[in-house]
């Protein structure tokens, strides 16, 4: 069975602050996804991870991928209230369709 | 840019009453997907169909839940009869095929049993 682990679950910091948020999979899989979510919103989809190495960046967030370690990272950098959101990570294996396995959640505020 | 629609966005219902959610993918996406969601948790697959045809519904609460995708197209989940449990969003996605990277959620659909 695949286990998607995210932490922290909750995360307060404060604005101008740097963090980072970690996803840990129990399976091998090459593909990692990273979402966000507004309060009583859908996800909208931040990252696709799709090789081991992979980083990619949008604005104050940057995403990282090890498939070896089966960990991928979301990075904060000089955090604005604007990112308050949930973060979810998620992992798809072609033994289970590929459909996504979440993880569950890091519930992000940013005060001033 | 093109969207997956669900519809309704909310819906109230009594307990043991029936409940249908729709859900129509974007043209050409192959593979759909209901996911449920509860309040402060990840999503959780409920159902994955291929074209037509159910590819996993292991997770499904048979004995309440049916989906249904008659030809290939849009889909429709129903509950009967609703449990309280049963208050959560539920979420339908589509991709073009299972080889594809990206995923695309819909609005969802907020159920709230009473």
């Amino acid at each position: 069975e695949l286990k998607v682990e995210q932490n922290p679950l909750f995360l307060s910091m404060q604005e101008g602050k740097n963090y980072t948020i970690y996803c840990n999979y129990s399976t091998t899989s090459d593909r990692l996804y990273w979402y966000r979510q507004d309060p009583g919103k859908s996800l909208e989809s931040l990252f696709v991870l799709l090789s081991n190495g992979a980083v990619k960046q949008e604005g104050r967030l940057m995403a990282s991928l090890d498939t070896k370690a089966r960990l991928s990272t979301l990075h904060i950098t000089a955090a604005v209230h604007d990112l308050s959101a949930t973060y979810f990570c998620a992992v798809d294996l072609s033994n289970s369709g590929y459909a996504l396995n979440f993880g569950k959640g890091t519930s992000l505020l940013v005060t001033p | 840019e093109a969207e997956v629609a669900q519809s309704p966005r909310y819906k109230i219902t009594e307990k043991s009453q029936a409940v249908a959610f729709w859900c129509d993918p974007i043209s050409g996406h192959a593979t759909l997907y209901w996911y449920r969601q509860i309040l402060g948790q990840g999503p959780e697959l409920l159902v994955q169909f291929q074209d037509e045809s159910v590819v996993d519904d292991s997770q499904l609460p048979k004995d309440r839940f049916s989906a249904e995708r008659l030809k290939g197209v849009d889909s429709t989940l129903k509950i009967q009869p609703a449990e309280l449990g049963d208050s959560a969003m539920y979420l339908c996605a589509s991709r073009r095929n299972v080889a594809a990277g990206g995923y695309t959620f819909g609005s969802g659909t907020r159920l709230t049993v009473v």
